[in-house]
């Protein structure tokens, strides 16, 4: 069955730490996996996705996530937060085919200390 | 760039009533839409795959004759809610997949519909 965990519910870090949020997946086939994020009251932004190829996939916002297969997982990190980064990030897996769908992990709310 | 559209915005119905919401692909052909809903503070539920010229795929515990779905065209779904209460206040979005991308790799996500019934 196609799922999406995210373990950590919420996170708090301080302003210029490093940050990582973890994501397992677990798919029959080999999966194309994202990472959303999401304002208060806002649709979704995406940040990255992975489909082929390098495996340690650069997105927007000075974001990066690495797709390790052995472990099924896809965490996002990044070097140095910014208050803005405050948000809500989702991580979601499906198929390649236009009629496959995608599923959403239960979320990971990040707080950002001063 | 690829764009998914989703009218109206923000929506109040009374309670009983029925509301619509559509969900476009402006610049690109889409088989396959999908539509999720997402309570307050939590994660999108997969709701149902609209099928261009076929019925709807529903999740399991989604009532399909609350939750209607209509895909008429290639650019063009709909969700309907039927009767609606106000446990059906919610955010609503979609997606879209490009199906003239040969890997349906570029998937497009609208902006949400937030949904409450008075």
């Amino acid at each position: 069955a196609q799922s999406v965990t995210q373990p950590d519910i919420h996170i708090t870090v301080s302003e210029g730490a490093s940050l990582e949020l973890r994501c397992n997946y677990s798919y029959g086939a080999t999966p194309y996996l994202f990472w959303y994020v999401q304002s208060p009251g806002q649709g979704l932004q995406l940040l990255l996705k992975y489909f082929s190829g390098d495996t340690l996939v650069q997105g927007i916002k000075g974001f990066e996530a690495e797709f390790k297969r052995s472990q099924s997982s896809f965490n996002l990190r990044k070097p140095s937060v910014h208050w803005s980064d405050a948000a809500e990030y989702f991580c979601a897996v499906g198929g390649y085919s236009s009629a496959s769908k995608i599923i959403f992990g239960s979320g990971t709310r990040l707080s950002i200390r001063p | 760039g690829a764009v998914v559209s989703q009218h109206p915005s923000w929506v109040i119905c009374k309670s009983g009533t029925s509301v619509k919401i559509e969900c476009r692909s402006l610049d690109f052909q889409a088989t396959t839409m999908f539509w999720y809903r997402q309570f307050p503070k939590q994660s999108l539920m997969l709701m149902a795959t609209s099928n261009e010229g076929s019925k709807a795929t529903y999740e399991q515990g989604v009532e399909k004759d609350k939750f209607l779905i209509n895909h008429a065209s290639l650019t063009l779904s709909t969700l309907t809610v039927t009767s609606a209460h106000p446990e059906d206040s919610s955010f609503y979005i979609c997606s879209a997949r490009d199906r003239g991308n040969a890997w349906g790799n570029t998937i497009y996500f609208g902006e949400g519909s937030w949904l409450t019934v008075v």
